[in-house]
């Protein structure tokens, strides 16, 4: 039971471009929504979060999107740079003290940014 | 500012061999949680501790699988017996509090032939 689906393994994009990577989800509880990035042989590294009570959230070149009729969020890369290259990992988690430190991780997709 | 700090950071082991993974939170953080990412799974979360209490060990796949966390800045995640199937990268992370943002160590590597 995937409760937190990246649908797409992987993601090419040119330097310069825009990147966009999607995420879903099934479970109504989740109210916040996280996004980490992992390169290789190190641990996931903490991008940018959103709030339910939010539908966007920017953070210089980063920008979430959070659609909760659709259950759906997006992470836009703008201006996408070769050392963006690498795993992007969505996660969600629930309401409350307890539940909030849950965090349920999608599989990830493999951003390759091309110069 | 040291982040997590994990050991080994990799781990070839036979199976049947007891197997002891360690980590340091960051300074001051009163969270701890272990993760383990395999092809087949992803990243899931085994256990957290809150200020050294174990809250939550639901995720914890089998009885050979313990954790510990004698004081507020080492913890341990053990597997005895081993198994082919524990081989996967274990992360630990730590955060300021129970809801806070999670800051992930290195992993350590775990193959079991």
């Amino acid at each position: 039971d995937q409760q937190v689906k990246q649908n797409s393994p992987s993601l090419s994009v040119q330097e310069g471009r825009i990147s966009i990577l999607n995420c879903d989800y099934t479970n109504s509880m989740f109210d916040y929504f996280l996004w980490y990035k992992k390169y290789p042989a190190e641990g996931p590294t903490f991008l940018i979060s959103i709030s339910s009570i939010k539908d966007k959230n920017e953070d210089g070149r980063f920008t979430v999107f959070l659609n909760k009729s659709a259950k759906h969020l997006s992470l836009h890369i703008v201006p996408s740079q070769p050392g963006d290259s690498a795993v992007y990992f969505c996660a969600a988690t629930g309401a409350g003290e307890t539940s909030g430190s849950r965090l349920t991780f999608g599989e990830g997709t493999q951003l390759t940014v091309n110069p | 500012d040291a982040g997590v700090i994990q050991s080994p950071r990799h781990e070839v082991t036979e199976m049947g061999q007891e197997v002891t993974l360690r980590c340091k939170p960051i300074s001051g953080h009163n969270s701890l949680f272990w993760y383990r990412q395999t092809m087949m799974r992803g990243l899931e979360l085994l256990i957290y501790f809150n200020n050294n209490v174990p809250i939550d060990d639901s995720g914890m796949p089998e009885d050979r699988f313990s954790a510990k966390m004698p004081n507020a800045s080492f913890s341990t995640l053990k597997i005895q017996p081993s198994e082919p199937r524990d081989s996967a990268v274990y992360f630990c992370a730590s955060s300021l509090r129970l809801s806070g943002t999670q800051y992930f160590g290195p992993g350590t590597r775990l193959l079991v032939l």
